[in-house]
């Protein structure tokens, strides 16, 4: 269980394009989801946090009309990238937050990744 | 959330058990310690969390301190493919706020 996916899996775009990635929660159910994006030799940095049916918290620093995130059902987020440049180039990973029957507490379960190069 | 402290690398003969320490002193009474792990170009895997007892999973065994201040995963035989970084987290359960904050880890090599 606890299975989450994201698609794309790798994305090359050209400059100003815009990108959209969803992530799903496949076996459970998600009130809230994060979106993190991991430079090359970095740890993961959180962009946003996303809670279904409201708008989305942004890390200090990250714009959130570049990053538009929308989390319309318990099961689904989506992330999109506008107008995006090669500086955005990275790998974008979400997660979703849920409990599955054999843990007490809720817990993060994260998705395969987006990988995006921006030409 | 508390910060913990890890050693940046780790080698493990394959086959041996790996032991991965975390150190975390200022944690809070009500604040789990997480471990997940990130193979290359791949999400975090979740592998185990606790709150005070000792916990054992298909995966990993975690062994945490009696005053909760360190903590240590425990891999019984290690394989090729737990190479990876591995990350000790510490906050509270569920709910928005406890989103994860990943330090730099422990990247551990299992040699052959």
């Amino acid at each position: 269980g606890a299975v989450v996916s994201q698609h794309p899996s790798r994305v090359i775009c050209k400059s100003g394009t815009s990108v959209k990635i969803e992530c799903r929660s496949l076996d459970f159910q998600a009130t809230t989801m994060f979106w993190y994006r991991q430079f090359p030799k970095k740890s993961l940095m959180l962009m946003a946090t996303s809670n279904e049916g409201s708008k989305a918290t942004y890390e200090q620093g990250v714009e959130k009309d570049k990053f538009l995130i929308n989390h319309a059902s318990l099961t689904l987020s989506t992330l999109t990238v506008t107008s995006a440049h090669p500086e955005d180039s990275s790998f974008y990973i979400c997660s979703a937050l849920g409990r599955v029957a054999f843990l007490s507490t809720d817990t993060q379960y994260f998705g395969p990744g987006t990988r995006l190069t921006v030409l | 959330d508390a910060k913990t402290t890890q050693p940046p690398s780790m080698d493990c003969a394959e086959g041996r058990a790996a032991n991965l320490p975390c150190n975390h002193s200022t944690i809070s009474g009500n604040e789990y310690v997480y471990w997940y792990r990130q193979i290359h170009s791949q999400g975090p895997q979740y592998i185990i969390h606790g709150l005070k007892n000792n916990e054992t999973n298909e995966m990993a065994s975690l062994i945490i301190t009696e005053d909760r201040k360190s903590s240590t995963l425990i891999l019984p035989h290690a394989t090729l493919r737990d190479t990876a970084v591995y990350y000790c987290i510490v906050r509270v359960a569920g709910g928005s706020q406890g989103n994860l904050i990943f330090g730099k880890g422990t990247k551990l090599s299992v040699k052959p």
